[in-house]
């Protein structure tokens, strides 16, 4: 089993459509997951950090975080052309020192 | 200058030459990493340093060879590199690393990265 999983995608969704994006981890006492966007070409950025069981907000992005089934996921409401990117799953294992280890990422396409 | 700043951007370099990836953060973090980026590929980290010691180092071959003389700087120095070795290095800087302070919740900040051509 990968440490981090991610569908390779591509993940293609019309725009104004809902994009489901899912991380599995292996490391059950992992605490905090992080999803960062790379656009071609450019590095990866900060999007949403989630740390609690749940759902958290911010804007169009929302995170959510089952620890017990050790899986986070990333929706975006409203997708835009401009969302299009490749979307990177990074989960800090504390069973390995705190390391952060990323997913192999999930490209998605919004079409207009 | 803010954030985190690589340079240079593109490089292209033969079998036998020697050159230095450069880095700097103007974030004040404490922490600064080493990625590889290759094609369909995860981000593979290469070296961690916090507070200027290496707390990290993923088995890299040894013609990788970091450098962070102070908090803010970070290099990478190549030397006899193989093609395969082409890739996006990025470096990146977070806060706080977990081996000081147990935190585990401090994002990284990525610079823009160096595209590098082994020919």
């Amino acid at each position: 089993q990968k440490e981090v999983e991610q569908n390779s995608g591509p993940l293609s969704v019309p725009e104004g459509a809902i994009a489901s994006l899912n991380c599995t981890y292996s490391d059950r006492v992992s605490q905090s997951f992080f999803w960062y966007r790379q656009y071609s070409g450019k590095s990866p950025e900060l999007i949403m950090s989630i740390y609690s069981n749940g759902d958290k907000e911010d804007g169009r992005f929302t995170a959510q975080l089952n620890k017990a089934s050790q899986y986070v996921s990333l929706l975006i409401r409203d997708s835009q052309p401009s969302d299009s990117a490749t979307y990177l799953c990074a989960v800090n294992f504390y069973n390995q020192g705190g390391k952060l280890i990323f997913g192999q990422g999930t490209e998605l396409s919004v079409k207009p | 200058e803010t954030g985190v700043t690589q340079t240079p951007r593109h490089l292209v370099m033969g079998m036998t030459n020697k050159k230095s990836l450069k880095c700097e953060q103007h974030l004040g973090h404490n922490a600064m990493y080493w990625y590889k980026q290759s094609a369909k590929k995860p981000l593979e980290l290469m070296f961690v340093y916090s507070l200027e010691e290496r707390v990290e180092n993923n088995s890299v071959p040894s013609r990788f060879s970091p450098e962070c003389p102070n908090s803010s700087h970070l290099f990478l120095h190549l030397h006899t590199l193989q093609p395969e070795d082409s890739a996006l290095y990025l470096c990146a800087s977070s806060q706080d690393h977990p081996i000081d302070r147990g935190v585990y919740n401090s994002p990284l900040h990525f610079g823009n990265g160096t595209r590098l051509t082994v020919t």
